[in-house]
């Protein structure tokens, strides 16, 4: 089946530093990607909708400035925690739509968990 | 075993059992709905959906039903082995064009086989 991978899966950094996440569609071009923030011990909320092309559509709450997305390719979404701070240490995952007009599915990466110290 | 979801958010069973997790959805307007586990550390891991022209859809080991009315959802695990132990969500989401893919997920149930 269609793999969405998703890298890093661990990165630790320091406060005021930035960090890029990426997240491939391996064996389907994905126009839509979706980017989630997990919290330990708590759901999933979503964060934003990646556009490849266009600018990414940010959930109420969501700071662009903070959490820039960038999907410059149809296979390729990246999400950039800008200016790191402790709080922002989450556990962030992303999907992607296979785009197809029947029985489109929708698949998940294996998530990334950022730690800032 | 049977969990309510978002009052019960730990469900354990003995392996051999059926586990039932439960969930309550919020919009009235969605029309797809998803179950995923999750083990710790990694992605949402598909298990079932069911559109809402349904009531009910039968997996391997897994059953979704679904009620409108009440806007309930349940996941039926039959025999729950040791290896079902993980989170297991609810998702909702509207299929319709740009919809597709923005899923609101529920609070989340974690099962707990005991051997």
């Amino acid at each position: 089946g269609a793999v969405v991978s998703q890298h890093p899966s661990r990165v630790i950094c320091k406060s005021g530093t930035s960090v890029k996440i990426e997240c491939r569609s391996l064996d389907f071009q994905a126009t839509t990607m979706f980017w989630y923030r997990q919290f330990p011990k708590k759901s999933l909320m979503l964060m934003a909708t990646s556009n490849e092309g266009s600018k990414a559509t940010y959930e109420q709450g969501v700071e662009k400035d903070k959490f820039l997305i960038n999907h410059a390719s149809l296979t390729l979404s990246t999400l950039t925690v800008t200016s790191a701070h402790p709080e922002d240490s989450s556990f962030y995952i992303c999907s992607a739509r296979t785009g197809r007009t029947t029985n489109e599915k929708l698949f998940f990466g294996s998530g990334t968990q950022l730690s800032v110290l | 075993g049977e969990s309510v979801g978002l009052h019960l958010p730990t469900l354990s069973v003995q392996e051999g059992d059926n586990s039932i997790i439960n969930c309550a959805y919020s919009n009235s307007a969605s029309d797809y709905f998803i179950w995923y586990k999750q083990e710790s550390g990694k992605g949402p891991q598909f298990i079932i959906d069911i559109r809402s022209n349904m009531d009910k859809r039968q997996g391997q080991r897994v059953t979704v039903l679904l009620n409108k009315t009440v806007k309930h959802l349940s996941l039926q695990i039959a025999a729950t082995q040791p290896g079902d132990s993980a989170v297991y969500f609810c998702a909702e989401n509207i299929s319709g064009g740009t919809s597709y893919g923005k899923l609101t997920f529920g609070q989340g149930t974690i099962l707990t086989v005991h051997p």
